[in-house]
């Protein structure tokens, strides 16, 4: 049973820092791998999708990568702002499921 | 292009009660989720529609959880009689096709508490 864990849990951090969000997951038979945002009292937002074949993806001030072999994946936050302030959930495609993991509750501040 | 619609976003009720949710998907959609997420944890896949058949319910319990999607389109997920651990967020999905590759597109969801 694939099993997903998000560290850490919850972060603060002042604006304009660059942070880490990281994932690991216990079954590598992957088929991607996806960055999702969440707003509070709103749906999710896919951020990035890594494919299983691919080592990272990039979008704007983000970037996520992913390595297999070691079961991670971490999503990279350059120059945080006010508004990334959400919870940031990864979840995994795997034997036709979508697995997620419990999400990290990022706060931003000015 | 409109995106999943739920109804309702809030409901408050009693323990024992029934209560229903509605998600009506993008249009032309034929993969239809539910997904229940408890605070604090991420989202659980409760029952998996393609047009009007079950993909998956595993994780439905069957006891007191019950969904359908008449005609391929809306659907409805019922909990009678609820109790308080079923206070969570249920959240709908949906996708074009079945398949591992295809994105899926969430709801705002309908936040449930159950006293």
């Amino acid at each position: 049973k694939q099993e997903v864990t998000q560290i850490p849990a919850a972060l603060s951090v002042p604006e304009g820092e660059n942070l880490v969000l990281n994932c690991s997951f216990t079954d590598s038979a992957i088929y991607n791998l996806q960055w999702f945002r969440q707003d509070p009292g709103k749906g999710l937002t896919s951020l990035l999708l890594i494919q299983s074949s691919q080592r990272e993806q990039t979008s704007g001030r983000l970037n996520a990568s992913l390595d297999k072999s070691s079961g991670r994946s971490t999503l990279y936050i350059a120059a945080s702002q006010p508004g990334d302030s959400a919870t940031y959930l990864c979840a995994l495609t795997s034997y036709g499921k979508l697995t997620f993991g419990q999400g990290t509750i990022l706060t931003v501040h000015p | 292009e409109a995106g999943v619609a739920q109804s309702p976003r809030y409901k408050i009720i009693e323990k024992r009660q029934s209560v229903a949710f509605w998600c009506n998907p993008i249009s032309g959609h034929a993969t239809l989720y539910w997904y229940q997420q408890i605070l604090g944890q991420g989202p659980k896949l409760l029952i998996q529609f393609q047009n009007n058949g079950v993909v998956d319910d595993s994780q439905l319990p069957k006891d007191r959880f019950s969904a359908e999607r008449l005609k391929g389109v809306d659907s409805t997920l019922k909990i009678q009689p609820a109790k308080l651990e079923d206070s969570a967020v249920y959240l709908c999905a949906s996708s074009l096709e079945v398949g591992v590759a295809e994105t899926q597109y969430f709801g705002p969801g309908t936040r449930l508490l159950v006293l």
